[in-house]
């Protein structure tokens, strides 16, 4: 079966930094997305990692140890439109499905 | 093309009732998948094709959920005897086959309300 673990919520101040943590156990792992959600529209592509270590792109990088099972999200310079949830989501070898998390919702406060 | 187009955009229906909804991916995305997102939840899988094949269906897809996807361009989605629990979004997405990494497009989703 399939089982990934993130916060529920999280708050942050504008122009800090903010890392949101995410810990699966998967039978079949084949990579790890990150998704961007804001209310009432669909998720965005954000970023994908199937080898271990950092991706940087722009104010989003994301980390991956396939050992361990983590993830993070790392958010720089927060802006108020980074208000949204984000959504971990492992990519399974059994039938090219992904599977998601149930998101982190995160606040950026003036 | 622009994405993914689904429609409608909402849906009130009384129980018992059946609906489709129908999702228009990206042209040349030969893979098509339906999730059913419910408030604070992520999307979960129901169903996946790879052109006009069905590859996938979720076991928690009951026997009242049926989706097709005749020529490998667009899909529809059916639910027969709508619940009061089917009420949620319900998203497509799309992607090009052998690109797994590229991550999905979403449409904008069916939002689904029974009554």
């Amino acid at each position: 079966g399939q089982n990934i673990d993130q916060p529920t919520e999280m708050t942050a101040t504008e122009g800090a930094i903010v890392q949101i943590n995410c810990t699966y156990q998967t039978s079949g792992f084949n990579g790890l997305f990150w998704y961007q959600q804001h209310a009432g529209e669909a998720p965005t592509f954000l970023s994908y990692n199937v080898l271990d270590g950092l991706e940087e792109k722009g104010r989003f990088s994301s980390f991956l140890s396939r050992s361990k099972g983590y993830s993070y999200l790392l958010l720089k310079e927060l802006q108020m439109k980074d208000s949204a949830s984000y959504l971990c989501a492992v990519f399974h070898t059994g039938g090219f499905k992904t599977i998601f998390g149930a998101g982190t919702r995160l606040f950026v406060k003036a | 093309d622009t994405g993914v187009s689904q429609n409608p955009r909402h849906k009130i229906t009384k129980r018992g009732q059946n609906v489709t909804f129908r999702c228009d991916p990206i042209s040349e995305h030969n893979r098509l998948y339906w999730y059913r997102q419910t408030l604070g939840q992520g999307p979960e899988f129901l169903t996946y094709f790879q052109n006009e094949a069905q590859l996938e269906k979720s076991r928690l897809l009951s026997d009242r959920f049926s989706a097709e996807r005749p020529k490998g361009s667009f899909s529809t989605l059916e639910i027969q005897r709508t619940e009061q629990g089917d009420s949620a979004m319900y998203l497509c997405a799309s992607v090009p086959t052998g690109t797994g990494g590229s991550g999905y497009t979403f449409g904008s989703g069916t939002r689904l309300t029974v009554v």
